[in-house]
């Protein structure tokens, strides 16, 4: 069985701070992972990839995910929130080739001024 | 510009009618998916479809039935068996099936009232 567990609903940072959203997974085998942003009442918007290449992944708008194996993790993680960060983040995983995408129930990221 | 195009952005559905949500992409993915969303749940599988003429029940295809005549075209029908229809659509691609990213639609609310 696959799964990715979010472990946070919500998180609260104010503007200028760093943020990290936690994601763990559960595999057989060697997933690919994405974290993806939706704003309200949007479309979901590709952050970063993890797919066996580097384990530190760079993303768009200065996010970065370490994906890590003993941990079973991918946690995004940027070092100075904006107002425009505000949205709900979604852990994504596909444990393998013959797998849909498999969603964690979002993190809601509320950024204060 | 290619892309994913879902239409109409909003819905309104009287109970008892069957309803029809259009996706169409340009980026010549071979698949697609049709997604539901409801509010701290995240993305649950409805549909997908891996190649043209050839779709597979997700994880809640239970009142919804699909098509895939096109491989630009892959309509959602929302059907009178649905029992809680009210919900946010987003239908995706991906440039095959399995360990690659989906790229999203803007979303469709529909609302039965």
């Amino acid at each position: 069985a696959q799964s990715v567990t979010q472990l946070d609903s919500h998180v609260s940072v104010s503007e200028g701070t760093p943020v990290l959203l936690r994601c763990n997974y559960s595999s057989s085998y060697s997933p690919s992972l994405f974290w993806y942003v939706q704003h309200p009442n949007k479309g979901l918007q590709l952050l970063l990839k993890y797919t066996s290449a580097a384990t530190l992944v760079k993303g768009i708008n200065g996010f970065e995910a370490e994906f890590k194996k003993s941990e079973t993790s991918f946690h995004l993680t940027k070092p100075s929130a904006h107002m425009s960060d505000a949205a709900e983040y979604f852990c994504v995983v596909i444990p393998n080739r013959y797998s849909t995408l498999t969603f964690g129930k979002g993190t809601m990221l509320l950024v204060s001024p | 510009d290619g892309g994913i195009t879902q239409s109409p952005k909003y819905l309104f559905r009287k109970e008892g009618q069957n309803v029809t949500l259009s996706c169409e992409q340009n980026l010549n993915h071979d698949a697609m998916y049709w997604y539901r969303q409801d509010p701290g749940q995240g993305l649950r599988l409805i549909y997908y479809s891996q190649i043209v003429n050839d779709f597979q029940k997700g994880d809640i295809a239970e009142g919804y039935s699909v098509s895939r005549e096109k491989k630009e075209s892959f309509p959602l029908t929302v059907t009178s068996a649905q029992k809680n229809p009210t919900a946010f659509y987003l239908c995706a691609s991906s440039i095959e099936f399995g360990n690659t990213e989906a790229f999203f639609g803007q979303g469709t609310r529909l609302t039965v009232v």
